[in-house]
């Protein structure tokens, strides 16, 4: 079935480590975004990428790094130098305005 | 000014009543609109999409879009306790959507 996987669904974070969360997605879509979303708010755009090897800043990009090596894959690190990291993050794909979310992963800084 | 604007609520309704939803945004030029649905601790799903002025149905959910007044509403007819949720308004402008905070819905048995 075509999807798109984040992985993990739980991630907790020492204060000052760098974690990846990871986004793949087979639907063939060439659009991917990563979003974060606090409880109580709606979602703010941390990064997109149109096409491979290209990517675009958010609204909310200060203290988050992506790549876009691969049209499948779309991975999000969270640095030391995001100073108030815990939220619900959320990947989505699109092609054209039609968009697919993933499940989402929950990080914690502990 | 934020691009999309949704009252937070919650908004209570009782089951079998109309639960009406209400978005506005800013860029008057834009053209595709959406309403997700959203449980607590999952990730969005989309409901409706709508792109022309007027009224769109799908089974107990209608959209309505007024691109003069910047006004995009969802509306729920015969409200369910599993329609209780939160409800996210999108707009999609030069490649990225767009999300309100979001109306909590509370449907009450």
């Amino acid at each position: 079935d075509g999807g798109i996987t984040q992985s993990p669904k739980y991630l907790f974070r020492k204060e000052g480590q760098n974690v990846t969360l990871s986004c793949e997605q087979n639907l063939n879509h060439d659009a991917m975004y990563w979003y974060r979303q606090d409880p109580g708010q709606g979602l703010r755009l941390i990064y997109y990428s149109q096409i491979v090897n290209d990517f675009q800043k958010g609204d909310i990009a200060e203290g988050y790094s992506v790549s876009r090596e691969k049209k499948e894959s779309f991975p999000l690190t969270v640095t030391s130098a995001q100073k108030n990291p815990t939220a619900f993050y959320l990947c989505a794909s699109s092609m054209g305005t039609s968009d697919t979310f993933g499940s989402g992963t929950r990080l914690t800084v502990v | 000014q934020k691009e999309v604007e949704q009252n937070s609520g919650p908004l209570s309704v009782p089951e079998g009543a109309i639960a009406s939803l209400n978005c506005t945004y800013s860029d008057r030029g834009s053209q595709s609109f959406f309403w997700y649905r959203q449980y607590s601790g999952k990730s969005p799903e989309l409901i409706m999409f709508i792109y022309s002025n007027g009224d769109k149905e799908d089974g107990r959910f209608t959209a309505q879009l007024n691109k003069a007044s910047q006004y995009v509403s969802l509306l729920i007819r015969d409200s369910q306790p599993s329609d209780s949720a939160t409800y996210l308004c999108a707009v999609y402008n030069f490649n990225k959507f767009y999300f309100g905070s979001g109306t909590k819905l509370n449907v009450k048995p």
